[in-house]
C-alpha cells in the first residue's frame, strides 16, 4: 500500500451533482489536509484535521464539506460546484507533535465540473 | 502573513548542466522550509527540508538547498541535471506551531534538453 491513497483519480461532475473524494493514509499520522491545485495558482490549503478535529478552514465555500471519521480517512464532499472549482485536489498527512511537520501527499483527484 | 516567491516560472537547462531554482520567503519567525517536486499527473514528493542547524541541507536525487537568513532565501541546487529531473518544483514555508501549515510558492517548471 502506498502511503497516501486518493480515490477517484479522475472525476467529472455536473454542477448539480453530489460526489465525494476519499483519502486514506497508511503512515500512522495524526493530521490530514486538503489542498487545491488550480492551473497557474499556488497550492491552496483548504482544511486541516488534527486528531480528527478540524483545526483550520481557510475560507472555503460551504459547497465543499470535509469529513474525518478517523485518523486514517479523510473525505471531501462536493455539492453544487462551479466550473471554477475544477482543479487537482491533493490530500496530505503528517505527524503533529514530536515531528518536524513534513507533509506526505497523495497523487490527487482531478476534478472537472461541467 | 507568510509567503513564498519563486521568481522563475520556467527554466530550461541542458542535461548535465548545473541547476539553481530560486526561492524567497517571508515569515516572522525561524522558518521551516521545504522543497517538493511534482511530476505530471502525480502528487508532491519531498526533496528536502530545513528546520535548524546546518544551513546546507542534502536531499534525495542529488539535490541540495542552502538557507540564507540574511537574504530570506532557500535556493535549490543540483550539480548535474538528468532528463528525469524534468518536473515542477515547489518551495514551501511551514507555519504554525509544528511547521505543518505549508504555504507554497507558485512553482517552477524545469525542462531538460538533451
Amino acid at each position: 500500500e502506498t502511503g497516501v491513497t486518493q480515490t477517484p483519480r479522475h472525476l467529472v461532475m455536473g454542477m448539480t451533482n453530489k460526489k465525494s473524494l476519499k483519502c486514506e493514509q497508511h503512515l500512522g499520522h495524526n493530521a490530514m489536509y486538503w489542498y487545491k491545485q488550480s492551473a497557474k495558482k499556488p497550492l491552496e490549503l483548504m482544511f486541516v484535521y488534527s486528531l480528527e478535529e478540524r483545526v483550520e478552514n481557510n475560507s472555503v465555500p460551504s459547497r465543499f464539506s470535509p469529513e474525518c471519521p478517523n485518523s486514517s480517512h479523510l473525505f471531501l464532499h462536493l455539492h453544487t460546484l462551479q466550473p471554477e472549482d475544477s482543479a487537482l485536489y491533493l490530500c496530505a498527512s503528517s505527524q503533529e507533535r514530536g515531528s518536524t511537520g513534513e507533509l506526505f501527499f497523495g497523487e490527487g483527484s482531478r476534478l472537472t465540473v461541467l | 502573513a507568510q509567503s513564498v516567491t519563486q521568481p522563475d516560472i520556467h527554466i530550461t537547462v541542458s542535461e548535465g548542466a548545473s541547476l539553481e531554482l530560486r526561492c524567497n520567503y517571508s515569515y516572522g519567525a525561524t522558518p521551516y522550509l521545504f522543497w517538493y517536486v511534482q511530476s505530471p499527473g502525480q502528487g508532491l514528493q519531498l526533496l528536502l527540508k530545513y528546520f535548524s542547524g546546518d544551513t546546507l541541507v542534502q536531499g534525495i536525487k542529488g539535490f541540495e538547498a542552502e538557507f540564507k537568513r540574511s537574504q530570506s532565501s532557500f535556493n535549490l541546487r543540483k550539480p548535474s541535471v538528468h532528463w528525469s529531473d524534468a518536473a515542477e518544483y515547489f518551495c514551501a514555508v511551514g507555519a504554525g506551531e509544528y511547521g505543518n501549515k505549508l504555504v507554497f510558492g507558485a512553482g517552477t517548471i524545469l525542462r531538460v534538453k538533451s
